[in-house]
């Protein structure tokens, strides 16, 4: 099992520039979820899928897309990269209940200029 | 008011000493209450689950206070290899992380 997988690791945008990052899970999980992580903070719910073909907004949502295809991908989307979106991004997935455990990528760090 | 509030810190300790964390949480609908752990720049790994009665494992003990809304970790016994950012994690439906304790235990 790969677990969570995230790419790229690194990445730097010019604003207005637009990339998406991407997460697989292997797990078969059905929930998924991205955050970001400003420094000194903990991690903010971007956006959040219960499974393929349902996606719903999390706290910090404005700039951002995302879409589930299939159970395994969560692709999250920039549209117009700004500077405000310089953060660590982290992939989540689970299994769908109240006592399931959340497991994480790596991350993708975005540096916008 | 954040939803998921833990003590400041920095918590600075030595080898061997005994370290608590609190977490307070607002939404009194939450269902489910962790914590994780999360190491340098690296990605949060579940340290624990928090049950209403109390739970133990090793070293780490979690409590629950839902009357109060608020969780706590205790740590005994402290090793250079629990320095780490502990968070809070509160789940109603969606997770809400708290932004985390950090924790440096020293020689």
């Amino acid at each position: 099992n790969a677990g969570v997988t995230q790419t790229p690791k690194f990445q730097v945008l010019k604003t207005g520039q637009s990339m998406t990052l991407q997460c697989a899970q292997d797990m078969n999980h059905e929930y998924m979820s991205w955050y970001r992580q400003d420094p000194g903070m903990g991690l903010r719910l971007i956006h959040y899928s219960v499974g393929a073909g349902i996606t719903d907004q999390g706290e910090v949502p404005n700039g951002y897309n995302v879409s589930r295809s299939t159970t395994e991908d969560f692709p999250l989307r920039l549209l117009s990269a700004a500077p405000s979106q310089t953060s660590v991004y982290f992939c989540a997935s689970s299994y769908a209940g109240a006592q399931e455990t959340q497991y994480f990528g790596p991350g993708t760090r975005l540096l916008v200029l | 008011r954040k939803e998921v509030e833990q003590d400041p810190g920095p918590f600075n300790v030595p080898e061997g000493a005994t370290v608590a964390f609190n977490c307070t949480y607002s939404n009194s609908a939450s269902q489910s209450f962790f914590w994780y752990r999360q190491d340098c720049r690296k990605e949060p790994k579940l340290l624990m689950s928090v049950y209403s009665s109390g739970n133990e494992d090793g070293r780490f003990t979690a409590q629950l206070n839902r009357a109060s809304q608020y969780i706590s970790l205790l740590i005994r016994d402290s090793k250079l290899s629990d320095s780490a950012t502990y968070l809070c994690v509160v789940k109603a439906g969606k997770s809400t992380f708290g932004d985390g304790t950090t924790l440096t235990v020293k020689p």
